[in-house]
């Protein structure tokens, strides 16, 4: 069974870059697609990208190119860049593995709080 | 993009009572939906996917219906677990997209 851990700094300045690890275990990084999705407080969800270990990527354009994820298949582990935030990019991020690109989001992380304050 | 409409953004029920979620998307997604359950505090699930496929450890009382742009979640008789916010999703195309939610209350 796979299992999803995010971490992440809590508290990020307004103009800084964010950044978000996903540890993998009970499955090998290169077997899924692995997703971030966000979650305003009181808010629904919003997709952000995915990567495959092979290089394959895509975004959300809705982010204006400021997202960036990775996969380390060394440390079994997917980060996200996020850069320029603002108090928008408040939220809980969820990493999320799926089969393939069109396959549904089957595994989940617990979600990291990321609040963007001075 | 495809938008994906949630309707009732929330609703109030009873144990026991059957429910009815609906999911409407701006364009032709043939059955690539799936439906996540979402409690307080924690990650979303999934309960639901290619439309109506059951995902693996859901109870039977959850199904899925629909096609095209059109797609139902029913709970045939709620249980005090099912308490919960529910997502609709496509994975027609990119960007992936949620509906807005819908609360399930008590009532």
């Amino acid at each position: 069974q796979v299992q999803l851990q995010e971490s992440g700094p809590g508290l990020v300045k307004p103009s800084e870059t964010l950044s978000l690890t996903c540890i993998v275990s009970g499955a090998s990084v290169r077997s899924y697609y692995w997703s971030w999705i966000r979650q305003p407080p009181g808010k629904g969800l919003e997709w952000i990208g995915y990567m495959f270990y092979s290089g394959s990527t895509d975004y959300n354009p809705s982010l204006k190119s400021r997202a960036t994820i990775s996969v380390d298949m060394s440390k079994n582990r997917v980060s996200l860049k996020l850069t320029s935030v603002t108090a928008a990019d408040t939220a809980v991020y969820y990493c999320a593995g799926a089969g393939g690109v069109v396959t549904p989001l089957h595994s989940w992380g617990q979600g990291t709080l990321l609040a963007v304050s001075s | 993009d495809i938008q994906m409409t949630q309707s009732p953004s929330s609703l109030s029920a009873s144990v026991g009572d059957r429910v009815t979620i609906t999911c409407r998307a701006s364009q032709s997604i043939d059955t690539y939906l799936n439906w996540y359950q979402q409690k307080p505090g924690k990650a979303p699930s999934l309960l639901i996917y290619a439309a109506s496929s059951l995902q693996s450890g859901v109870p039977s009382r959850f199904s899925g219906s629909g096609s095209g742009t059109d797609f139902t979640l029913t709970i045939s008789r709620l249980q005090p677990e099912d308490f919960a916010s529910y997502y609709c999703q496509q994975s027609y195309n990119s960007p992936l997209s949620f509906g807005g939610g819908t609360k399930v209350e008590i009532k």
